[in-house]
């Protein structure tokens, strides 16, 4: 398996932008996460889903963020308008099982997001 | 709720010497405790895991951990260090609802 692919590696983009970094999961897993990793706040949650359906958001920064999971296989992270404190890395992740807190997540090598 | 505390942002040692990563934690539950590593500009690795079997944990790379309830501990053991364990290094706790708490990390650094 190629594991979990991200795309784009990097993106710059200018301040008012809209930036969208996708996500396609690990083959047969039902639970995707998206992480925000920062210097100044370390690893942050932003969403998870199960079964393609959203079940936390609370993470999500504000409204300016959205995310999707039309299926199993693709999740998409949209921010608009982009902002300079949005630069940091977004990680997707997955992971095969229900909403019991023990199965281990694969992450994606991540998306390098620069604002300008 | 439930949290996380690495105990040190940075741990320095000597090729060779041991190296102990102190994670403690807080949970209403009975946790499910996590170490991953994260080796720069990549993504995050698991290395470890306990979900309430065995309290010693053996992970990859010769690392393990182990489940002290009565010190809410989960602290990240190796016994020599490689120049290839630099990295980051994460403890994270997980309760019944998949919400996973990522400590702050700690930064190992190995001398040679």
């Amino acid at each position: 398996d190629a594991g979990v692919i991200q795309s784009p590696r990097h993106e710059v983009t200018e301040m008012g932008q809209e930036v969208t970094l996708r996500c396609k999961p690990i083959s047969g897993h039902n639970s995707l996460f998206w992480y925000r990793q920062t210097m100044m706040r370390g690893l942050e949650l932003l969403i998870y889903f199960n079964n393609n359906v959203p079940i936390d958001d609370s993470g999500m920064p504000e409204d300016r963020f959205s995310a999707k999971m039309p299926n199993a296989s693709f999740s998409t992270l949209k921010i608009q308008p982009s902002e300079p404190r949005d630069s940091a890395v977004y990680f997707c992740a997955s992971s095969f099982g229900g909403l019991a807190g023990d199965y281990e997540q694969y992450f994606g090598p991540g998306t390098r997001l620069t604002v300008t | 709720a439930q949290s996380v505390t690495q105990l040190d942002s940075h741990v320095s040692v000597s090729e060779g010497t041991p190296v102990l990563l102190r994670c403690n934690y807080s949970s209403s539950y009975s946790p499910s405790l996590f170490w991953y590593v994260q080796h720069p500009n990549k993504g995050l690795q698991l290395l470890l895991k306990y979900t309430s079997a065995a309290t010693l944990v053996k992970g990859i790379n010769g690392f393990e951990a182990e489940f002290k309830k009565s010190e809410t501990s989960f602290h990240l053991t190796k016994p020599s260090a490689h120049m290839s364990d630099a990295a980051e290094y994460f403890c994270v706790v997980s309760d019944l609802s998949n919400d996973m708490r990522f400590g702050a990390g700690t930064r190992l650094t190995v001398k040679p």
